[in-house]
């Protein structure tokens, strides 16, 4: 138990259609993450929630649409995605407070996404 | 900006031998520093961490010591098992914009045979 829930863990589908990923955070922490993982490439982070608002958004196309409606839900809004896009999707959360640096985050096991 | 350089892989050991897996970093200011473990169908796991110069964090028999004078951040275990085989991250967390940043290296697959 990882106390960061993803669902589904897998999910294929087409470029035209419309899905949610959705994450669950179960350990009280204040700020999520949205975060890529493909093949031989780095991690790479794509959306930050500090108390439910965004802090980050680093250059994600506009096919991908967050939204945090509270600190222990976050969602990942996908259409018109591309094949380019299929990748593991990993959730993360932590405890954030400013002027620290020394939480760690704690992360799902992911959404395994497949575009056809 | 910070930036995270680990070792590329794979590494793949015999079952006892020892591991080292190094790490090296470059950022501004004092930086948490941290070992992530990613096995096969899940997310990554926090394996230790260190939060000061000179701190080794440790657990299940890794560790790893936080060298600033090296900026460096190697993991180290005694003898390996076929159940430590897995991706492992370096990671740095320091400020930006007066909250934690955390730069991730990327990865080293490391396989254990028996």
């Amino acid at each position: 138990e990882t106390g960061v829930t993803q669902t589904p863990r897998h999910l294929v589908m087409g470029m035209t259609n419309k899905k949610s990923l959705k994450c669950e955070q179960h350990l009280g922490h204040n700020a999520m993450y949205w975060y890529k993982q493909s093949a031989k490439k780095p991690l790479e982070l794509m959306f930050v929630y500090n108390f439910k608002e965004q802090t980050e958004n680093n250059s994600v196309p506009s096919r991908f649409s967050p939204e945090c409606p509270n600190s222990s839900h976050l969602f990942l809004h996908l259409h018109t995605l591309q094949p380019e896009d299929s990748a593991l999707y990993l959730c993360a959360s932590s405890h954030l407070r400013q002027g620290y640096s020394n939480q760690p985050q704690h992360f799902g096991d992911g959404t395994r996404l497949s575009i056809l | 900006g910070n930036s995270v350089t680990q070792m590329e892989g794979p590494v793949t050991l015999s079952e006892e031998a020892f591991l080292t897996i190094n790490c090296t970093y470059t950022a501004t200011g004092y930086p948490s520093l941290f070992w992530y473990v990613q096995y096969p169908g899940e997310g990554l796991q926090l394996l230790l961490k260190a939060t000061k110069a000179d701190d080794k964090g440790s657990n299940k028999g890794f560790e790893a010591t936080y060298r600033k004078e090296t900026t460096s951040f190697h993991l180290e275990k005694g003898s390996v098992q076929v159940s430590d085989s897995a991706v492992y991250f370096c990671a740095l967390s320091g400020q930006s914009g007066g909250y934690q940043k955390v730069t991730f290296g990327t990865g080293t697959k490391l396989q254990v045979i028996p």
